[in-house]
Order: C-alpha cells, then structure tokens, then sequence
C-alpha cells in the first residue's frame, strides 16, 4: 500500500524559509516522478512543482518558480520541497503526491498524502 | 480563479445520478485523453476516482463514470449514496510545462 506522509509545515513570517518533507514507502520510490500540489484555505487545487524519478528533472508553477526547490532522497525515500521568500498568497495546505507517467508524460497525481498545513503571516 | 470550469455544487437524493460537468479547452480537456477526478471529504486528501478520461481505479465503485465530448468531460454518479458527499475536483493534463490544471470543485450534497 502507497503511503506517503508530508511533515514540516508550521507559522512562517512572511519573507521566511521553511522546508517540507513527505516520506515515502509502499513502492520503489527511485521510479516514480512525485509532486507537489497546494489548497488554499477554501479554495481549488494548484500543482506546484514536480520531480523525475531519477531527481534530474523539475519543474515548477509560475508562481513559486525561483523561490520553491524541489528534491528527493532515495536513500531515504523522501521528498522534499525547500520554500523561501514566502508571502502570504502561499498559505495552503501542501499535498505530496506520486506521479503517473506514460508516453513521456507526467499525466497526474495518483496516490497522495495526507497534507501539511504552511501559514504564511506575520 | 481555476482554469477549468465546475459548477460550485449539484446536489441529489440517495439513489438519484448526478453529472458534474468541467469545461476547458483544447489545449487541456479537448487536447489530452488525460482528465481526472477527484474526490475530496472535509479534512481528508484528493482521492483519485477517475483517470483517462474514463477509467476507474481498483476499489471505486462502478457507480462513478466519466466522459467527454470536446472541451468538456463529466463525471457522473448513479445511485447516489450518502459517503458520495464531497467536494469533487476535475484535472486535466495540459502540456509538457503547464503539467496540470484543475477545476474550481463541486460541492456534492446528498439531499
């Protein structure tokens, strides 16, 4: 069974760094792409940031491009997502999720965790 | 505002079909045979209930289908039950770069 458990979030000034990990178990990790995808309070799904298997490729929204890292440690099956300069537009609950990949594609999230809440205030 | 369009709720008796529909463009829904759909309990994560447009993972029930035609795909609930009250959230793939974009979400009551 994919289990995927997202830690890390927390109360953040606006302008701070904080950095997020979902530990990863029930599959080969190493061979699945894996994302992030955020909610804001109340509001809809926004994909963040994705991640090849192997590490060697990423990929981010517009709107965190520059400020979010996105990596992962096979020795320890984990993702991680480093957040810097944060503002308050980026206060959401942050979902880990493994990645369907077919055709060359990353068609969708599959399998998700149960979230982290990050509060950007001051 | 979300790139693909949902109605904010439909709402049905226990028994009943509801359809909720999600209205993009060629460049996503109409573009990629790759819609999803998400179910989604208060507090709880997206569960994925429908992929492809049409395929229904292990363990959903067959009582949840999807469809498209043209920019717009559909998931439709038959026999509507009262655990099938939840925020439900279409996806589409949309490009090498864009990755994903995803509807506003519906809000399923179960009268």
């Amino acid at each position: 069974e994919v289990q995927l458990v997202e830690s890390g979030g927390g109360l953040v000034q606006p302008g701070g760094s904080l950095r997020l990990s979902c530990a990863a178990s029930g599959f080969t990790f190493s061979s699945y792409g894996m994302c992030w995808v955020r909610q804001a309070p109340g509001k809809g799904l926004e994909w963040v940031s994705v991640i090849s298997g192997s590490g060697d490729s990423t990929f981010y929204a517009d709107s965190v491009k520059g400020r979010f890292t996105i990596s992962r440690d096979a020795s320890k099956n984990t993702l991680y997502l480093q957040m810097h300069s944060l503002r308050a537009e980026d206060t959401a609950v942050y979902y880990c999720a493994k990645v369907f990949y077919i055709s060359g594609k990353y068609t969708r999230p599959d399998d998700w965790g149960q979230g982290t809440l990050v509060t950007v205030s001051s | 505002q979300s790139v693909l369009t949902q109605p904010r709720s439909v709402s049905g008796s226990p028994g009943q079909s509801v359809t909720i529909t999600c209205t993009g463009t060629s460049s996503d829904v109409g573009g990629y045979s790759y819609v999803s759909w998400y179910q989604q309990h208060p507090g709880k994560a997206p569960k994925l209930m429908i992929s492809d447009v049409s395929k229904r993972p292990p363990g959903v029930p067959d009582r949840f289908s999807g469809s498209r035609s043209g920019n717009t795909a559909s998931l439709t609930i038959s026999g509507l039950q009262a655990e099938d009250e939840a925020d439900y959230y279409c996806c589409s793939y949309a490009g090498s770069y864009t990755f994903w974009v995803f509807g506003g979400g519906t809000k399923v009551t179960v009268l």
